[in-house]
């Protein structure tokens, strides 16, 4: 069965200290996509990445970086010089071509990053 | 600008009445879903939607119905509200085809005393 696991449930850190959130997936599709939403004291949901399982190249957007790794099942978001803004909870999700469009949720990290 | 919105932000209901949440999407999306958040579970699938008049079940969908008359609009109904369903109520919508990029609405935040 399709499951998300994201394992820490709170990390707390100092401004300009790197930060990795860890994402585990299962899934018995060979096609699949993995997502990473941001979650703000605001409430709303951001968008911040969609990878499919074909693609295993490393991402990097601004101090985000993506490391996606199918041998373990992974797919680790780190954050490079953490700043205040980027307290949030992120959510790492799957899809499923077989379940086209069905977002599978973890948990969720909660992030406090601390001046 | 495209825009998915909901209404209301906030909500305090009774147990036993009807609600119904709206959801309105002008990114002529096909699909729509509807998401319940609490502590603890991430966010779980209540209904979703990939096209007018098609509605399916998701993992939590006890309780609740939707229906989809036209492309932009998925309203979600609690037909009798229970205090378990006091919750945070995110809409979602994404284009038809493989699995594509959902984009959220602000949320929905439902009490039932």
């Amino acid at each position: 069965a399709q499951k998300v696991t994201q394992a820490q449930t709170e990390i707390s850190v100092v401004e300009k200290e790197d930060v990795t959130l860890d994402c585990v997936y299962e899934t018995r599709d060979t096609t699949y996509y993995l997502f990473w939403y941001k979650q703000p004291p605001s409430g709303e949901l951001v968008f911040l990445i969609r990878r499919n399982s074909f693609d295993e190249q490393n991402e990097i957007s601004g101090r985000y970086s993506w490391n996606f790794q199918k041998s373990t099942s992974s797919f680790n978001f780190t954050i490079t010089a953490s700043q205040v803004v980027d307290s949030a909870v992120y959510f790492c999700a799957l899809s499923e071509i077989i379940n086209t469009d069905k977002l599978i949720f973890g948990t969720g990290t909660r992030l406090q990053v601390f001046p | 600008d495209a825009e998915i919105t909901q209404s209301p932000r906030h909500k305090i209901t009774e147990t036993g009445r009807q609600v119904t949440l709206a959801c309105h999407q002008t990114w002529n999306h096909n699909n729509m879903f509807w998401y319940r958040q609490d502590l603890g579970h991430g966010l779980r699938l209540i209904h979703y939607s990939y096209g007018v008049h098609d509605t399916n079940k998701g993992e939590v969908s006890d309780g609740y119905s939707v229906s989809r008359s036209n492309t932009e609009d998925l309203p979600l109904t609690l037909e009798s509200a229970a205090s378990s369903q006091t919750s945070v109520y995110f809409c979602a919508s994404s284009l038809a085809g493989a699995p594509d990029t959902q984009y959220f609405g602000p949320g929905t935040r439902l009490t039932v005393l």
